[in-house]
C-alpha cells in the first residue's frame, strides 16, 4: 500500500484556470511534508516544506496547505510555464527513515 | 549559495561495463548526500545516503555501490552494469538527514 498518493496523475488546464493538486498520506506523526517541481529530464526543484496542520506557504502562483491527512498545492491563474510534474514527499516519524515520495502529478497548462 | 553538480547528463553503456557517476556540492560543509533512482511511473527511490566521509548507508540491495571520498563528493559505481540498471539517477544533498533535499540535474543512464 502506497503511503503517499498524489492525485490526479495528470491535469490539463487552460491558462488562467485555477485548480488544486492533492497529496494524501497514511503515515502518522508526520514530521514534514515537501513539495517539488520537476521539469522533463531535470532534477526536482524544491518548493515548500510544511510541518503542521493548518500551515500554508506561498510562492508566486502556488500555495501549499496541510491538513492531518493531506496536502494541497493550489495553482492560481496558471501560465504555460507552470507546466511540470509536481512531487510531494513526507518525512516519516521514525528518525533515520528516508523521505517517501509520491509518483507525482503532471500538470499541462495551455495558452 | 549552495550548488550541486552532477555529471554526465546522459550516458549509454553496454551490459557488463563499469559505471561511475559523480556528484559534488559547493557552498556548504558536511552535507548529507543521497543517490536516488527515478523510474517511469514510480516514485523516487533512495539508493544510498551518506552522513560523512566514508560513511555509506544502502537502502536497497542492488548491483550498485556508493562512495564518499571527500566531504562534498559522492560517487555511484557499478562493476558490471545490468539492463535493469537503466534509469534516471539523481544526486541530492540536505542540511539535516532525511529532510528537504536539493537535487542535481540528473543522469539518464541507458544500458544496452
Amino acid at each position: 500500500e502506497d503511503q503517499v498518493t498524489q492525485s490526479p496523475e495528470a491535469l490539463r488546464l487552460q491558462e488562467g484556470e485555477s485548480s488544486s493538486l492533492n497529496c494524501s498520506y497514511t503515515v502518522s506523526g508526520l514530521r514534514g511534508l515537501f513539495w517539488y517541481r520537476q521539469d522533463p529530464g531535470k532534477g526536482p526543484e524544491f518548493l515548500f516544506t510544511l510541518y503542521s496542520a493548518g500551515e500554508e506557504k506561498e510562492k508566486e502562483r502556488l500555495k501549499a496547505t496541510l491538513t492531518k491527512k493531506e496536502s494541497f498545492l493550489h495553482i492560481t491563474a496558471p501560465k504555460p510555464e507552470d507546466s511540470a510534474t509536481y512531487l510531494c514527499a513526507v518525512q516519516a516519524p521514525q528518525a533515520g527513515t528516508a523521505l517517501i515520495f509520491g509518483k507525482g502529478t503532471t500538470l499541462s497548462v495551455s495558452s | 549559495s549552495q550548488t550541486i553538480h552532477q555529471w554526465p547528463a546522459t550516458l549509454v553503456q553496454p551490459v557488463g561495463s563499469p559505471l561511475s557517476l559523480e556528484c559534488t556540492v559547493e557552498g556548504t560543509s558536511n552535507p548529507n548526500l543521497y543517490w536516488y533512482r527515478q523510474a517511469a511511473g514510480r516514485g523516487l527511490q533512495l539508493l544510498f545516503y551518506s552522513v560523512g566521509i566514508g560513511q555509506i548507508s544502502s537502502e536497497v540491495p542492488q548491483n550498485l555501490s556508493a562512495s564518499r571520498p571527500q566531504d562534498r563528493q559522492f560517487i555511484l559505481s557499478s562493476k558490471k552494469l545490468l539492463l535493469s540498471d537503466s534509469g534516471f539517477y539523481l544526486c541530492a544533498w540536505s542540511v539535516t538527514l532525511h529532510t528537504e533535499a536539493f537535487f542535481g540535474q540528473g543522469t539518464r543512464l541507458t544500458v544496452v
